[in-house]
């Protein structure tokens, strides 16, 4: 019963580097998001995938890229990592974007850049 | 752009005690609104999804309302129980993207 599983769980990083976070569901959903949670900010969309093969900016898409690699698989890239990024990360899945459906959460990256 | 708005940040409430939680969104165009459950250093877990054309939608102790004209939901939680301390999350969707409010913290006091 697995759902949404995020990797790693923790991660610090140096200003510079880069870094992938993994995200992968087992649910069998078209759609699959990342946000990213700060203090006093609430969740933010960074990227999100209506279906496989697409793509697309949400409202903080800078300084990240996104593959979905396959229908279970959606990653987030960090090319050059920068203390703004310190943040907890958070991957959600949903059946059809189209349908409204409820997002499923994983249970998070908590990444610091020094 | 959408702005959801949740208050009190934080509150505490007795054991027993029902729970009224309120959500803001300025902008009626919605496609659905969602409460979420967050515990602390945890994903979100959905609670209720409630579809524009809807008014109100319930799960066990949990019901939700949906205002759309008045831009306003409500989250309540009957007979408040310790296991329900935590925070709670409103989400609007439209515009292509799900917009959240930043929370109520609640703690239920035994």
């Amino acid at each position: 019963n697995a759902g949404v599983t995020q990797t790693p769980k923790f991660q610090v990083l140096k200003t510079g580097q880069s870094m992938t976070l993994q995200c992968a569901q087992d649910m069998n959903h078209n759609s699959m998001y990342w946000y990213r949670q700060d203090p006093g900010m609430g969740l933010r969309l960074i990227y999100y995938s209506a279906s496989e093969g697409t793509t697309d900016k949400g409202e903080v898409p800078n300084g990240y890229n996104v593959s979905r690699l396959n229908k279970r698989e959606f990653s987030l890239r960090l090319e050059s990592a920068a203390p703004s990024q310190t943040s907890v990360y958070f991957c959600a899945s949903s059946e059809d974007r189209d349908l409204g459906q409820p997002q499923h959460f994983g249970d998070g990256t908590r990444l610091s850049i020094l | 752009k959408q702005e959801v708005t949740q208050i009190p940040a934080a509150l505490s409430v007795p054991e027993g005690e029902n729970l009224v939680l309120n959500c803001s969104f300025t902008d009626s165009a919605i496609y659905n609104l969602q409460w979420f459950r967050q515990d602390p250093g945890k994903g979100l877990t959905s609670l209720l999804l409630i579809q524009s054309s809807q008014r109100e939608q319930t799960s066990g102790r949990l019901n939700a309302s949906l205002d759309k004209s008045s831009g306003r939901s409500t989250l309540y939680i009957a007979a408040s129980q310790p296991g329900d301390s935590a925070t709670y999350l409103c989400a609007v969707e439209g515009n292509n993207r799900l917009a959240f409010g930043k929370g109520n913290q609640v703690v239920v006091i035994p």
